[in-house]
């Protein structure tokens, strides 16, 4: 069955500290991969896609995720956490129907900033 | 970039009632779609809206419950139909625009969702 796992349900992490996020994924096909943020009150918003090429993907507000297909994870990261970044993260994976909108997301870690 | 608006952002219903959701997103989409994220769980996959024509539901949904609308390819309504305490979630809807051929060049958009709390 198709499935997205975060296993953290919540990380705290202090102002300038790294982050890494974990997700990994069970799919049958080749997938479209992706990490979405959700602050209180938005919609969800891209922070990045991994389709083929480069297993590093680089997004929006200094994330990266990494591909690795032998473990089946695309882990988010950031060098240095800001404030600003407290919210939730939501992973997913997506691709049937040829359309991103068909998406298998994750239970989300919710990541709190300590200053 | 598409913007998309829904209404209500959140409401409070009582048991055996109806809501109504509407999405409007201010360009023309691809694909417009539905999700639930019930308390403390992920975003699920309620059903695709199809313009024109009967939704296309995920298992688990059907259409007497999720009736859903398309009139057009800037517009599409949810309804809770016959609610309970078990329908309390966040709705969300959202939209694809797709710029060429491929999923590849495909932008998807989310709005902030429906606060539904069923009493």
């Amino acid at each position: 069955a198709q499935s997205v796992t975060q296993p953290d349900i919540h990380i705290t992490v202090s102002e300038g500290a790294s982050l890494e996020l974990r997700c990994n994924y069970s799919y049958g096909a080749t997938p479209y991969l992706f990490w979405y943020v959700q602050s209180p009150g938005q919609g969800l918003q891209l922070l990045l896609k991994y389709f083929s090429g480069d297993t590093l993907v680089q997004g929006i507000k200094g994330f990266e995720a990494e591909f690795k297909r032998s473990q089946s994870s695309f882990n988010l990261r950031k060098p240095s956490v800001h404030w600003s970044d407290a919210a939730e993260y939501f992973c997913a994976v997506g691709g049937k129907g040829g359309s991103q909108g068909n998406l298998i997301f994750g239970k989300g870690t919710k990541l709190s900033v300590k200053p | 970039s598409a913007v998309i608006s829904q209404k209500p952002s959140r409401d409070i219903c009582q048991r055996g009632t109806s809501l109504t959701i509407q999405c409007q997103v201010d360009s023309q989409v691809t694909m417009m779609f539905w999700y639930r994220q019930q308390p403390g769980q992920s975003l699920t996959l309620i059903a695709t809206a199809n313009q024109g024509s009967e939704a296309t539901y995920e298992s688990g949904f059907v259409i007497d419950k999720f009736p859903i609308s398309r009139p057009n390819l800037t517009f599409s309504t949810l309804t809770v139909s016959n609610m309970s305490p078990e329908d309390s979630s966040i709705y969300l809807c959202s939209a694809s625009a797709r710029t060429g051929r491929y999923a590849t060049n495909e932008k998807l958009f989310f709005g902030s969702g429906t606060q539904l709390s069923v009493l």
